[in-house]
């Protein structure tokens, strides 16, 4: 079966840096999915990774530890447009397990 | 380009009746999914198709049955609506060539069995 963990809610300030941790437990693993889904609409693709190490896409980052079974993604200089779910996905045999996801308020 | 649509976008049905959700996509992709998504439990994949003519069932396919006669249409089916079937319902789609490829979600469609 599959075990995605990762917590509820999270606040930060704006222009501030947080980082929403990811664990999982599944078979046949092939790499780590990160979406962000504003209130009411759909999930949007943000990042994925598939081997150890970290990747890079302007304010968000990502990082995969496979031996560990551990993800995180990483929103810098923090705006206010930010506030959504963030949800993670492991990808298994081209099917997707998901959190239940992360909501990230974002204050003034 | 629409990417994938869903229809209808909500809806409210009595408990017993039959529904079909709708979901078409215009990228060629040859992968299909549906999935429900309830507060507290994140998107569960109900069906899946990795190509036109054949699909698989998911976390949560009871209930349910969907059909994949061509590359882009995949509609949802509850035979008997129950009022545990209350959610969000999206579509999503990818190419299908590789497991990491991404998956884009349609709008989804809100229904409500009572």
């Amino acid at each position: 079966g599959q075990n995605i963990d990762q917590p509820t809610e999270m606040t930060a300030t704006e222009g501030a840096i947080v980082q929403i941790n990811c664990t999982y437990q599944t078979s046949g693993f092939n790499g780590l999915f990160w979406y962000q889904q504003h209130a009411g609409e759909a999930p949007t693709f943000l990042s994925y990774n598939v081997l150890d190490g970290l990747e890079e896409k302007g304010r968000f980052s990502s990082f995969l530890s496979r031996s560990k079974g551990y993800s995180y993604l990483l929103l810098k200089e923090l705006q206010m447009k930010d506030s959504a779910s963030y949800l993670c996905a492991a990808d298994n045999d081209y099917k997707l397990s998901f959190g239940a996801g992360t909501t990230v308020t974002v204050r003034a | 380009i629409a990417g994938i649509t869903q229809a209808p976008t909500s809806q409210i049905l009595a408990a017993g009746r039959r529904m079909t959700l709708r979901c078409t996509q215009d990228m060629r992709h040859n992968a299909m999914y549906w999935y429900r998504q309830d507060l507290g439990l994140g998107l569960r994949l109900i069906h899946y198709s990795n190509t036109a003519g054949t699909t698989g069932k998911g976390e949560v396919p009871d209930g349910y049955s969907v059909s994949r006669a061509n590359t882009d249409d995949f509609p949802l089916t509850l035979a008997s609506a129950v009022p545990s079937q209350t959610s969000v319902y999206f579509c999503a789609s990818s190419e299908g060539k590789s497991p990491t490829d991404t998956q884009y979600f349609g709008p989804g469609t809100r229904l409500t069995v009572l």
